[in-house]
């Protein structure tokens, strides 16, 4: 069975600090990778997705940027976090080429930049 | 870029009493789904519609894709406390590999 994993589940860090959040598919090859933000009780907010390794869409131009270096490694990245940077981040995958299929969500990771 | 825009945002009923919830969207779908989100967890999916018009039933809830696949509705009736979450709707431009969400509806049921 197919499992996404994400970490970590929470992370604090300072304004002007680097930032790298991890995802990793787990059972099915070359899958749609996305990269969302929430904020508290609203919907998601679709930052990159990637159809295949070093292949990124970029939805929202901001501080972050995406990376996919192996078929099921998925990273977000920053150089320096903003105040604005905080809230919940989820990874997902999808199969590719069946673009009517589920959203597979990892367990997300809290950020609070301080 | 906020696609699809769900109406209302906040709802709070008391146990028994029927809601919808309404997604709609200026640009066309090659599917809508949609989803339920409980607080710092991953959306699960409840249904995806494909067909233009098509309407699905999964127990107490009713979802209907619009005719022209630009919006969708959610019906839930019988609104039971366990109903409680944030549901999203999703959908991606025909033949492209994104997938945007919803603003999403936060549903409260009192008992």
């Amino acid at each position: 069975s197919q499992t996404i994993h994400q970490w970590p589940a929470t992370l604090v860090q300072p304004v002007g600090s680097p930032l790298s959040l991890e995802c990793t598919v787990e059972g099915t090859s070359n899958p749609n990778l996305y990269w969302y933000r929430q904020a508290a009780g609203r919907g998601l907010q679709l930052l990159f997705y990637s159809v295949g390794i070093g292949q990124i869409s970029s939805e929202v131009p901001q501080n972050l940027s995406a990376s996919r270096p192996q078929d099921r490694q998925f990273i977000l990245s920053s150089k320096k976090l903003l105040l604005s940077d905080s809230g919940f981040y989820l990874c997902a995958w999808r199969p590719r080429n069946r673009l009517d299929t589920e959203a597979f969500f990892g367990q997300g990771t809290r950020l609070t930049v301080v | 870029t906020q696609l699809l825009e769900q109406s209302p945002q906040f709802l709070s009923i008391q146990e028994g009493e029927n809601l919808t919830v309404y997604c709609n969207s200026s640009s066309v779908f090659s599917s809508l789904q949609w989803y339920r989100q409980e607080p710092g967890e991953g959306p699960v999916l409840l249904v995806t519609v494909v067909t233009g018009g098509e309407v699905k039933k999964l127990k107490r809830l009713t979802f209907q894709f619009g005719d022209a696949r630009k919006d969708s509705s959610l019906h839930i009736t019988a609104a039971q406390p366990g109903d409680t979450g944030l549901y999203l709707c999703a959908g991606g431009p025909t033949g492209a590999n994104n997938l945007f969400f919803g603003t999403g509806t936060r549903l409260t049921v009192i008992p």
